[in-house]
């Protein structure tokens, strides 16, 4: 069946440009991550959804970083005013239940480049 | 807070030989612990966790873990390692009690198989 889709699967901004990454979940998850890994590190965690509610966002790095998932289904993680150190694979995941032992799927990533 | 350590950031095996990729972890409550497998250009597939029971889990290709609570350690191995094996490898762990699968991920392990 169909995995997780992030797109673009590359983009690349210029420094104080704002973009816009999409993330489609596997149909019916409940449960919606967002990860940054920058290069040479583990995906750390940015925000989390229990269907349209942000429940933690805790992990966003600054205030220009800015998810939403108005329907419940597909995500969008919004970086305003992107700078070098915002370069990085962002990834979405999934997950069917809300308890922690629930097994997350991962999509491929996005590979932000800023310039 | 939890706290991943993989000490080894590349482990180069010569192809059929025994590898072990090292986790160490620390956390104040109780947790669930992952091994995550990230092939090039690609998203992160779960390998194995451990969730309760069995201290020892199988992966369907041939990987086990041990949990080890004394030592805080969750090490991946494997008998004999294939060229196709070759990938990055990410230990992980989530709180028991958390609402759901928020990983914290250590920085990972290379593994490179070659002949």
């Amino acid at each position: 069946g169909a995995g997780v889709s992030q797109s673009p699967r590359y983009k690349v901004a210029k420094r104080g440009q704002d973009v816009a990454l999409r993330c489609d979940p596997i149909s019916g998850h409940v449960s919606l991550f967002w990860y940054q890994q920058a290069l040479g590190q583990g995906p750390e965690f940015l925000t989390y959804f229990q269907n349209e509610a942000q429940l933690d966002k805790s992990g966003l790095p600054s205030d220009r970083f800015f998810a939403e998932r108005p329907e419940g289904s597909v995500s969008t993680l919004k970086i305003q005013r992107t700078q070098q150190e915002d370069s990085a694979v962002y990834l979405c995941a999934s997950s069917p239940g809300r308890r922690s032992n629930s097994p997350l799927h991962f999509g491929n990533g996005t590979r932000l480049t800023v310039t | 807070a939890q706290s991943v350590t993989q000490l080894d950031s590349q482990v180069p095996v010569f192809e059929e030989a025994p590898v072990e990729l090292r986790c160490n972890y620390s956390s104040s409550v109780s947790v669930y612990l992952f091994w995550y497998v990230q092939y090039p250009n690609q998203g992160l597939q779960l390998l194995l966790k451990y969730l309760s029971g069995s201290t020892l889990v199988e992966s369907i290709n041939g990987f086990e873990a041990e949990f080890n609570k004394s030592q805080t350690s969750f090490h991946l191995r494997k008998p004999s390692v294939h060229i196709s094996d070759t990938a990055e490898y990410f230990c992980a762990v989530t709180p028991l009690t958390g609402t759901a699968s928020k990983l914290t991920f250590g920085t990972g392990t290379r593994l490179q198989v070659t002949l």
